[in-house]
């Protein structure tokens, strides 16, 4: 199937670790997204990549790490997990920049304990 | 800061009415709207888009306006099913940063 997948789906893991959330789209897009989404529902943009070069890099703390080994992967490394990480990370892709439709993965829910 | 609202936190509609939902926006000026749905438990999906020198876009029984004086965009789904129960997310973009910026959704529930 085409798609956006991520891996893992759940992560637990406690305060402190490091972990890695991995995408790939093989829809052919240039560009990536990471978002992460709330316990309130709130989606909001950490990281964009075109063509493996980042574009949008939020206002993040440098405990995250996105790294683009090619145009189809997009993974999310988090150093010294804290309780406030614990939320969904979603992957999306795009065709390109320049106000395209967004494709995103199934999502993965970080707990934080 | 650029503030994004949509209307109302829950919508409750009987099957076959339209539904209508808002999405507000002040401190911005956003050259596309896009309209995402999303399940619980799953990632947003992709509607509609609309662009800032566009009125309106319709696919199927979805209809999406866009109204850069108001600042707003209504979203219509019409003769509603309950299959169309979700959140429903507005998110704005500027052609200079590609970065969408999302609304905290709606969640619509359709009853028989």
């Amino acid at each position: 199937d085409t798609a956006v997948s991520q891996t893992p789906k759940y992560l637990v893991t406690q305060m402190g670790n490091d972990k890695s959330i991995k995408c790939e789209q093989n829809l052919g897009h240039d560009t990536m997204y990471w978002y992460k989404q709330d316990s309130k529902k709130f989606l909001k943009i950490m990281f964009s990549y075109n063509n493996k070069e980042l574009i949008i890099n939020e206002t993040v703390p440098n405990r995250f790490s996105p790294k683009s080994p090619d145009k189809a992967h997009l993974n999310l490394h988090i150093n010294s997990l804290e309780l406030g990480d614990s939320a969904v990370y979603f992957c999306a892709s795009s065709p390109r920049v320049g106000g395209y439709e967004q494709y995103f993965g199934p999502g993965t829910r970080l707990t934080v304990t | 800061s650029q503030k994004i609202e949509q209307n109302s936190e829950a919508l409750n509609i009987q099957e076959g009415k339209t539904a209508t939902l808002t999405c507000n926006y002040t401190n911005y000026s956003p050259a596309y709207l896009q309209w995402y749905r999303q399940d619980p438990g799953r990632g947003p999906v992709f509607l509609l888009l609309i662009r800032e020198n566009e009125k309106e876009k319709r696919k199927e029984r979805l209809k999406v306006t866009f109204d850069t004086t108001l600042k707003q965009s209504l979203f219509h789904i019409t003769a509603s099913q309950p299959a169309d129960s979700a959140t429903y997310l507005c998110a704005l973009g500027a052609y200079n940063t590609d970065k969408l910026i999302f609304g905290t959704g709606t969640r619509l529930q359709v009853f028989p």
